[in-house]
């Protein structure tokens, strides 16, 4: 089975400063590992995802995320905080097969001018 | 475009009735997906759906809650006799197949119970 945890469930930043969300992950199996972005009144959009391979993944709009097995984490960074990047950010991982994903609880993100 | 569509985006409707909410995943996708999403709240998932084995029906809250899927495609979430409790945005998400391909979520049906 497979659970997420994603710690702090607002985070703020200023407009320029490094964005850093974190999700831990537990899995009994190589997990696969995702971050969605919501906007407003809107689903989920597909930000990265790590199934195989290279463990630092990039994303759309310049985030990036490093797969740590040791750490069971795959924390979210972005180098310069960006108005537009206002939104609720959810980590969520799967296993193999017919395993459904997992979504954590989310953090939502602030930007401070 | 082909995404996933829901319908309504909003319904309001009084305690005690019973209501239906309709997915229509983006064509070829296997997996099919309900969550609800509550003011403040993460994604809980509800049910899932993959290709023609029985559905996980692991996250339902109640037995007032219940989700079709008719032919591998469309997939109808019905909740009965309402509570206020069940106001929530109910999303609904497809993919290809299950675990390593990335969810497409609908906007979502912004639920109300008065």
């Amino acid at each position: 089975a497979q659970s997420v945890t994603q710690l702090g469930s607002h985070v703020s930043v200023s407009e320029g400063a490094l964005v850093l969300l974190r999700c831990n992950y537990s899995s009994s199996v190589p997990p696969y590992l995702f971050w969605y972005v919501q906007y407003p009144n809107q689903g989920l959009q597909l930000l990265l995802k790590y199934t195989t391979g290279a463990t630092l993944v990039k994303g759309i709009n310049g985030f990036e995320a490093e797969f740590k097995k040791s750490e069971t984490s795959f924390h979210l960074t972005k180098p310069s905080a960006h108005m537009s990047d206002a939104a609720e950010y959810f980590c969520a991982v799967s296993g193999s097969g017919d395993d459904k994903i997992i979504f954590g609880k989310g953090t939502r993100l602030h930007i401070l001018p | 475009g082909a995404g996933v569509s829901q319908s309504p985006s909003n319904k309001v409707t009084e305690k005690g009735k019973d209501v239906e909410l309709r997915c229509d995943p983006i064509s070829g996708h296997t997996a099919l997906y309900w969550y609800r999403q509550s003011l403040g709240q993460g994604l809980e998932f509800l049910i899932y759906f993959q290709g023609n084995s029985a559905p996980d029906k692991s996250g339902l809250p109640s037995d007032r809650f219940s989700a079709e899927r008719t032919g591998g495609s469309v997939s109808t979430l019905t909740i009965q006799r309402t509570q206020q409790e069940d106001s929530a945005v109910y999303l609904c998400a497809s993919s290809l197949d299950s675990s390593n391909q990335p969810q497409h979520f609908g906007d979502g049906t912004r639920l109300s119970i008065l």
